[in-house]
């Protein structure tokens, strides 16, 4: 199939680590990325990993890629309340005419 | 500050009523996009612009119009709305196709 699979929903006791997972379907895709969307607000990009990478870390965010299982993830270390929000994985695909797709969006609720 | 501005934030309009929403960039960049987000839908391409005066269709393009006469403006263009396209739409920009997108705050609009 041609789309990026991410759960709906995730729920994360506050100070736990979150971890967001994301399936994709182009091998030759060669920019993954994860955007974060607050209520009410446009998606704001997160950040990105190359496909010749395994694994990018910034601050509290770690994103980590298996280009054998075409598995992303990405990982929020001492999740706090400011970190509710949904969380789109997206592929960039040659194959379809360097397009970007976006996953369904995985909502984050953070539990007291 | 860099941003997309989108308008209006919110429109109720009736079934027929031509209506234009506005999205302009301050960034310079190229690469120019539309989206629609649904519930249970994510996000999907409406329509896509590379350049000044170079548009293409994305997924979902039927109803809708754009134009792309400055690189900083492109407005998506509702001939003829109907309650069908009763969502709420996103305009982004980017430096190039990659992604990287910075995305504008949203409009919410109605069909009746």
């Amino acid at each position: 199939g041609e789309d990026v699979e991410q759960s709906l929903f995730l729920s994360v006791r506050e100070g736990d680590s979150s971890v967001i997972n994301c399936t994709y379907t182009d091998s030759s895709s060669t920019y993954l990325y994860w955007y974060k969307q607050e209520p009410g607000a446009g998606l704001q990009l997160l950040t990105y990993i190359f496909s010749n990478m395994d694994m990018k870390q910034d601050q509290r965010l770690t994103v980590l890629l298996n280009k054998k299982d075409k598995h992303l993830s990405l990982r929020i270390a001492d999740t706090q309340t400011g970190d509710s929000a949904i969380y789109f994985c997206a592929e960039f695909q040659l194959s379809r005419d360097d397009k970007i797709i976006f996953g369904k969006g995985t909502r984050l609720h953070i539990l007291p | 500050e860099a941003q997309v501005t989108q308008n209006p934030r919110y429109l109720i309009t009736v079934t027929g009523k031509k209506l234009t929403v506005t999205c302009s960039q301050n960034m310079n960049h190229e690469y120019m996009s539309w989206y629609r987000q649904d519930p249970g839908l994510g996000l999907r391409q409406i329509y896509y612009s590379m350049n000044v005066e170079v548009t293409d269709k994305g997924d979902v393009p039927e109803g809708y119009k754009v134009s792309r006469k400055e690189k900083r403006n492109f407005p998506l263009i509702l001939e003829s709305p109907s309650p069908n396209q009763t969502s709420l739409y996103f305009c982004a920009s980017s430096p190039g196709s990659l992604g990287g997108y910075t995305f504008g705050s949203g409009t919410r609009l109605t069909v009746v």
